[in-house]
């Protein structure tokens, strides 16, 4: 049962270009949600979240979007470097009782053409 | 300086032995995680575990079980280890307050022969 999904495993874009990357959740319960970025043979690293109770949020090159009446959300990257090529994962966030523990989508692989 | 280190960082090894992956953070952080990534690559939680609870998925064998002597190191050890059990293991941890973000380590290779 996948509460999280990532439909795309993988995206081809221009460097310079805009990279979108979305996710859709099933669980209503999670209140939120987090983009990693993953290169080959290391650990997920953290880029960004965002709270249930917002639709926005930005750092830098990176936005996230959450439509909660969707159960979608996407990552924004503008614009896109080559040094983005990786696999991102979509997360989510189901609080329990003194645990947050990650539910991941099976990630998209994103390459950046120079 | 590395937050979150796992060692080994391959494994392997073979069925029906027993072993141990480490685990150590140095960010003072409250929570610990064990994730496993499978060949379809998935990445899955198998346990969390802070100084006052620990949660299991209830999808884990019993034969996997975490073992943290301090706050800043969260053990696995499996025993019997079986064909299935190959995969990567990810060590992660958090302040463990919601919406925090988890750290992780850069996995730990595990091929069972």
């Amino acid at each position: 049962d996948q509460q999280v999904k990532q439909n795309s495993p993988s995206l081809s874009v221009q460097e310079g270009r805009i990279s979108i990357l979305n996710c859709d959740y099933t669980n209503s319960m999670f209140d939120y949600f987090l983009w990693y970025k993953k290169y080959p043979a290391e650990g997920p690293t953290f880029l960004i979240s965002i709270s249930s109770i917002k639709d926005k949020n930005e750092d830098g090159r990176f936005t996230v979007f959450l439509n909660k009446s969707a159960k979608h959300l996407s990552l924004h990257i503008v614009p896109s470097q080559p040094g983005d090529s990786a696999v991102y994962f979509c997360a989510a966030i189901k609080p329990g009782a003194g645990s947050y523990q990650l539910t991941f989508g099976k990630g998209t692989k994103l390459s950046v053409i120079p | 300086d590395t937050a979150v280190s796992q060692t080994p960082k391959y494994l392997v090894t073979q069925m029906g032995n027993d072993k141990s992956i480490k685990c150590e953070q140095n960010l003072g952080h409250d929570t610990m995680y064990w994730y496993k990534q499978d060949s379809k690559k998935f990445l899955k939680i198998m346990f969390s575990y802070n100084n006052k609870e620990l949660i299991i998925n209830e999808t884990v064998p019993n034969r996997f079980s975490p073992k943290s002597p301090d706050k800043a190191h969260l053990n696995l050890h499996i025993n019997s280890l079986e064909l299935g059990d190959s995969a990567v293991y990810f060590c992660a941890s958090s302040q463990d307050y919601e919406g925090q973000p988890q750290h992780f380590g850069d996995g730990t290779r595990l091929s069972i022969l």
